[in-house]
């Protein structure tokens, strides 16, 4: 059975204090690893694609790495506005549902 | 880059009544349409798929009568809630794929009294 694996659930972080989130996975053939940020009361917002293994991607204060089993999304120098829940999410083929993750809720406190 | 439209974002309904969300992708086609369950603090929850043209595929324990979806073109599909009733008050969130990967609706509260 495919499995997505957040951690930690959550996160406290002060103004300017780095910090990782990681997401392990179990999948029978990985397509795409996805994440997303989801604020209150809104869908989830697009961040990141990796593909394969090695790969890294950018996007102001966030960086998103990828390995064979795990993801880890880099949240360089954060401000209280990327206080979200993350959501890692991996799609195995087709146009098949994402399975998610259960997410981490981050609080970044100034 | 693709826009995913969904409404009404919110709705309160009388127990008994049905009410129905819209999922439109507005410059895109989807060829497949998801819905999805979202409880307080938990993770998005897989309702059904749709794809156009074809009836829904319904995931485990999700009553196909009660959710009807409907998929009649590329760009539209909408879930309909049927005699809704307080334990469906939830939020509930709609996603397409297409050539852009997937896309989420900024989703529906749906409250029923």
């Amino acid at each position: 059975e495919d499995q997505v694996t957040q951690s930690p659930e959550a996160l406290r972080l002060q103004e300017g204090e780095s910090s990782s989130l990681n997401c392990s996975y179990t999948v029978s053939g990985l397509r795409g690893l996805f994440w997303y940020r989801q604020d209150p009361g809104k869908g989830p917002e697009f961040l990141f694609t990796l593909y394969s293994a090695g790969e890294e991607k950018e996007k102001e204060r966030l960086k998103a790495t990828l390995t064979k089993k795990e993801s880890f999304l880099h949240i360089t120098a954060p401000k209280p506005e990327d206080s979200a829940t993350y959501l890692c999410a991996v799609s195995v083929g087709g146009n098949t549902p994402l399975v998610f993750g259960k997410g981490t809720r981050l609080s970044v406190i100034a | 880059g693709a826009v995913v439209s969904q409404h009404p974002s919110w709705v309160i309904c009388k127990s008994g009544t049905s009410v129905k969300i819209e999922c439109r992708s507005l410059d895109f086609q989807a060829t497949t349409m998801f819905w999805y369950r979202q409880f307080p603090k938990q993770s998005l929850m897989l309702m059904a798929t749709s794809n156009e043209g074809s009836k829904a595929t319904y995931e485990q324990g999700v009553e196909k009568d009660k959710f009807l979806i409907n998929h009649a073109s590329l760009t539209l599909s909408t879930l309909t809630v049927t005699s809704a009733h307080p334990e469906d008050s939830s939020f509930y969130i709609c996603s397409a794929t297409g050539s852009y990967g997937y896309t989420f609706g900024s989703g529906t509260r749906l409250t029923v009294v």
